[in-house]
């Protein structure tokens, strides 16, 4: 079976602050990595996806992930925040088996301030 | 753009009715999820259809029938609600086939209240 753990359920952070929001992965075989955004009251779109080739991959909004299969980590990260991206924010993983099914974390609620 | 679509976007039910979430995409694509979404816990696959005709349980199918009525539309039944099905419900849609994933598009989800 494959699981997600996103550590952190909450990270604030000030605007124009870099922000890493954590994403570690459990499978014993090769896996596919997606990072889901949810603005309030609304469904969940996607940011980036890995699937393979270059372990950095870049998405919308600026931000961007990198795979680590040592750490089993997906970790996101955006160099400067803004007000709009108050959102919470979700990472999933599926495999070639499982390829129907994604499996999210319990999610990150990402709080930027001024 | 409509893309994912579901109905109602609000329901308020009472213990033991039973109602059908609606849910149809535009874009053509073959597999169809039905999510559930709880604070503290994330998303959870209720179940799925990987293509017409096909529909398989996910990680919380109990209390919850579906539908593939068709290419376009999966509809979700709830048909004795209990306050433990009071939820965000959300359907998507990819165009994944042949055991190769693709990425889901969401639904904006409904949220059901059970008294």
């Amino acid at each position: 079976a494959q699981s997600v753990t996103q550590l952190d359920s909450q990270v604030p952070v000030f605007e124009e602050a870099p922000v890493e929001l954590r994403c570690n992965y459990s499978s014993s075989v090769s896996v596919y990595l997606f990072w889901y955004v949810q603005y309030p009251n609304q469904g969940l779109q996607l940011l980036l996806k890995y699937l393979s080739g270059s372990t950095l991959v870049k998405g919308i909004n600026g931000f961007e992930a990198e795979f680590n299969k040592s750490q089993t980590s997906f970790h996101l990260r955006k160099p400067s925040v803004h007000i709009s991206d108050t959102a919470e924010y979700f990472c999933a993983v599926t495999s070639q088996r499982t390829a129907s099914k994604l499996t999210f974390g319990t999610g990150t609620r990402l709080q930027v301030t001024l | 753009n409509a893309g994912v679509t579901q109905t109602p976007k609000f329901q308020v039910l009472k213990t033991g009715q039973s109602m059908t979430l609606q849910c149809a995409q535009d874009m053509n694509h073959n597999s169809m999820y039905w999510y559930r979404q709880d604070p503290g816990m994330g998303l959870r696959l209720i179940y799925y259809s990987a293509s017409e005709g096909t529909t398989d349980k996910g990680e919380v199918p109990n209390g919850y029938n579906v539908s593939r009525l068709n290419k376009r539309e999966f509809s979700l039944r709830l048909e004795s609600a209990a306050p433990s099905q009071t939820s965000v419900y959300f359907c998507a849609s990819s165009p994944a086939s042949g055991g190769v994933f693709m990425e889901l598009f969401f639904g904006e989800g409904s949220r059901l209240t059970v008294l």
